[in-house]
């Protein structure tokens, strides 16, 4: 079955530095998305990648969607507090039944040091 | 409401025992999912419902794990034998978007249900 991989599990930064989590799919994607869940809370969705190489921005986020359509990253650029959390991608498959199973990966969970 | 509703938000059961799991989507929502997430893992896909019908129940891990939605609204999530294996938070979620395979709607999540088995 199709598997969602994402690298690393954990990263710590410091409070004004960069960070970029990688998300790798065994099958190819028809899409993909992003969650962020702070501590203590649930999956809230950030952005939904569509085409092949697309390229989105949202504030300091910028989420990238490989040309296979296999792989995703995140990058935030000069981290926050308030970026804390664990960031998921998931994943469609083009050949899921009906088309909208999510797989989700096992996470990167951001800790960021004042 | 405005968001998906869980209930209950916590439940400590015995092994072997019933349990049952609500799930109230956001209104007008005709794709509603269960997940479970374990501690330090990614939600794992257990059921999709697309309207009243099971469209994709490919992840439910065994027989004792059964959901219905029998007015295409409101789901329950019911696991026969509870084992300790089957702590974990479930989580709900509801999507505006029908079924397809150009794209997945966003996915609205409920706060989740703790279920603990001792």
């Amino acid at each position: 079955g199709q598997q969602v991989m994402q690298i690393p599990q954990y990263q710590h930064v410091q409070e004004g530095e960069d960070f970029t989590t990688y998300c790798n799919s065994s099958t190819t994607l028809s899409n993909i998305q992003w969650y962020k869940q702070r501590p203590g809370g649930h999956p809230v969705f950030l952005i939904q990648l569509v085409k092949s190489g697309e390229v989105k921005k949202q504030k300091r986020l910028t989420f990238q969607f490989g040309e296979a359509k296999k792989n995703s990253s995140l990058h935030i650029t000069a981290t926050q507090t308030t970026d804390v959390g664990t960031y998921f991608c998931a994943g469609s498959g083009i050949y899921n039944n009906a088309g909208n199973m999510l797989t989700f990966g096992g996470g990167t969970r951001l800790m960021v040091k004042p | 409401g405005a968001g998906v509703s869980q209930t209950p938000s916590n439940k400590v059961t015995e092994k072997g025992k019933y349990v049952e799991l609500r799930c109230d989507p956001i209104s007008g929502h005709t794709a509603l999912y269960w997940y479970r997430q374990s501690l330090g893992q990614g939600p794992e896909f257990l059921i999709y419902f697309q309207g009243t019908g099971a469209a994709d129940d490919s992840g439910l891990p065994n027989d004792r794990f059964f959901a219905v939605r029998p007015e295409g609204s409101v789901s329950t999530l019911k696991i026969q034998r509870t084992e300790r294996g089957d702590s974990a938070v479930y989580l709900c979620a509801s999507s505006l978007r029908l079924g397809g395979r150009a794209t997945t709607g966003e996915l609205f999540f409920g706060e989740g249900s703790r279920l603990t088995v001792l």
